[in-house]
């Protein structure tokens, strides 16, 4: 069955460290696609990339980059030089043939970046 | 901006009365769903829309009926609320008629059953 962990709950860093957030997800499937939306302390959910499984190529927008690993079943999100805006709820999605492309959430990981 | 707004933002009713939040696109996309979410949870999927009249079940559909007779009103029933659908709702929308496609949100329906 199709899955998707994000093993950290909670991390908090001060104000301009690098941080990464990990997700893992199973499938049984070689076609997917894999997300990440961020959801500020405001509530509403904010697309920021999404991954097919046959590219797997590294992505960098700004400070913003993730890390495809097949071999691993991971697409892991960094944040470089972490501001305090970017605090948020980040969570991670997959969508395969096998779930008739539905989207599998993670529980998603709060992040507190301190100034 | 995906063009989609919910109505209402902020609701409190009480346990055994209906409830309907509707969802609201400008861009004539075909495709939409509902979804719930609830703290320590990522999304999880009540009920889509492939179009005009055409609707299906999502993971958590029990207690929970939806009508589409327009492309652009997506609404989501609650017939009897109960305590347990006390929950943050939101609407998304695909820009293709495609489910692989990137899912887009509106703002969410903070439903609160007493």
């Amino acid at each position: 069955a199709q899955k998707v962990t994000q093993a950290q709950t909670e991390i908090s860093v001060v104000e301009k460290e690098d941080v990464t957030l990990d997700c893992v997800y199973e499938t049984r499937d070689t076609t997917y696609y894999l997300f990440w939306y961020k959801q500020p302390p405001s509530g509403e959910l904010v697309f920021l990339i999404r991954r097919n499984s046959f590219d797997e190529q590294n992505e960098i927008s700004g400070r913003y980059s993730w890390n495809f690993q097949k071999s691993t079943s991971s697409l892991n999100f960094t944040i470089t030089a972490s501001q305090v805006v970017d605090s948020a709820v980040y969570f991670c999605a997959l969508s395969d043939p096998d779930s008739n492309y539905q989207l599998i959430w993670g529980a998603g990981t709060k992040l507190i970046i301190k100034p | 901006d995906a063009g989609i707004t919910q109505s209402p933002r902020h609701k409190v009713t009480e346990t055994g009365t209906p409830v309907t939040l509707r969802c609201h696109q400008t861009e004539n996309h075909r495709y939409m769903y509902w979804y719930r979410q609830d703290p320590g949870h990522g999304l999880r999927l009540i009920h889509y829309s492939y179009g005009v009249k055409d609707t299906d079940k999502g993971e958590v559909s029990d207690g929970y009926s939806v009508s589409r007779s327009k492309t652009e009103d997506f609404l989501l029933t609650l017939e009897s609320a109960t305590s347990s659908q006390t929950s943050v709702y939101f609407c998304a929308i695909t820009r293709t008629s495609s489910h692989a496609d990137t899912q887009y949100f509106g703002p969410g329906t903070r439903l609160t059953v007493l």
